[in-house]
């Protein structure tokens, strides 16, 4: 079946770049999408089809998507930034597979 | 904008059946451009992806293999609303269960899924135990 393999934790300093990564399988051939998590919420879209973000979402976030690894990309980092972060893409092995996640904290 | 309010039970016994409600308001749960989705997380399983029903001139449902045996979603078009039922329960189905929403578009003379969820459930956690 079809993995997303994502760094447990980042720390980041605030206002500087946070960078998240996932690796998967030719995973620069599919559409990675990312969601943010805070405690006790639900995830929420941040990023779509690699680079799209969603109406409401800040400029800050960006993200990539090339070869094996697809990278979110946090600018000017906030404390509201401080958040689990899971990518996601579709396989035909396995439908909707999610990475582990990637808790960033915000020193 | 489209919001998924889900119910029902936080505790469910071992061997018995897990049900969950998604009711939606600002799209239709038979809208040809739309898929409803359940996904649940826990902290064994990280986010995990449970299967989906959509409405295409008939209903089609999809599960993830390893619940196929166990699993229902059915929609509801009277009330506008979608279900999960997860048969034979054990300690490792707890977790917090989502319900959401995949879009999609015609294009070219095909159908393509968005292959994203937007937006989620307010989640529930469920418990299995005696």
């Amino acid at each position: 079946s079809y993995e997303l393999t994502q760094p447990p934790s980042v720390s980041v300093s605030p206002g500087r770049t946070a960078r998240i990564t996932c690796s998967g399988d030719k995973l620069g051939d599919k559409y990675a999408s990312w969601y943010q998590q805070k405690p006790g919420q639900s995830p929420v879209l941040v990023i779509y089809q690699d680079t799209k973000r969603p109406s409401g979402i800040s400029a800050r976030f960006s993200g990539s998507n090339s070869g094996t690894t697809a990278t979110l990309t946090i600018s000017g980092t906030q404390a509201l930034d401080e958040a689990d972060y899971y990518c996601q893409a579709w396989d035909s092995s396995a439908f909707y597979v999610f990475g582990g996640g990637t808790k960033v904290t915000v020193l | 904008q489209v919001q998924l309010q889900q119910s029902g039970p936080g505790l469910v016994k071992p061997s018995q059946t897990l049900s969950l409600t998604c009711a939606i308001s600002g799209d239709s749960v038979s809208s040809i451009t739309a898929a409803w989705n359940w996904i649940r997380q826990s902290p064994s399983r990280g986010l995990e992806w449970l299967g989906r029903t959509y409405y295409r001139s008939k209903w089609y449902n999809e599960y993830a293999l390893s619940l196929k045996s166990r699993i229902t979603i059915n929609a509801d078009t009277s009330k506008n609303q979608f279900s999960l039922q997860l048969n034979s329960v054990t300690l490792e189905d707890s977790a917090v269960y989502f319900c959401a929403r995949e879009g999609g578009y015609f294009g070219s003379g095909s159908f393509y899924w968005d292959n994203w969820f937007d937006p989620w459930g307010q989640g529930t956690l469920v418990i299995v135990s005696s």
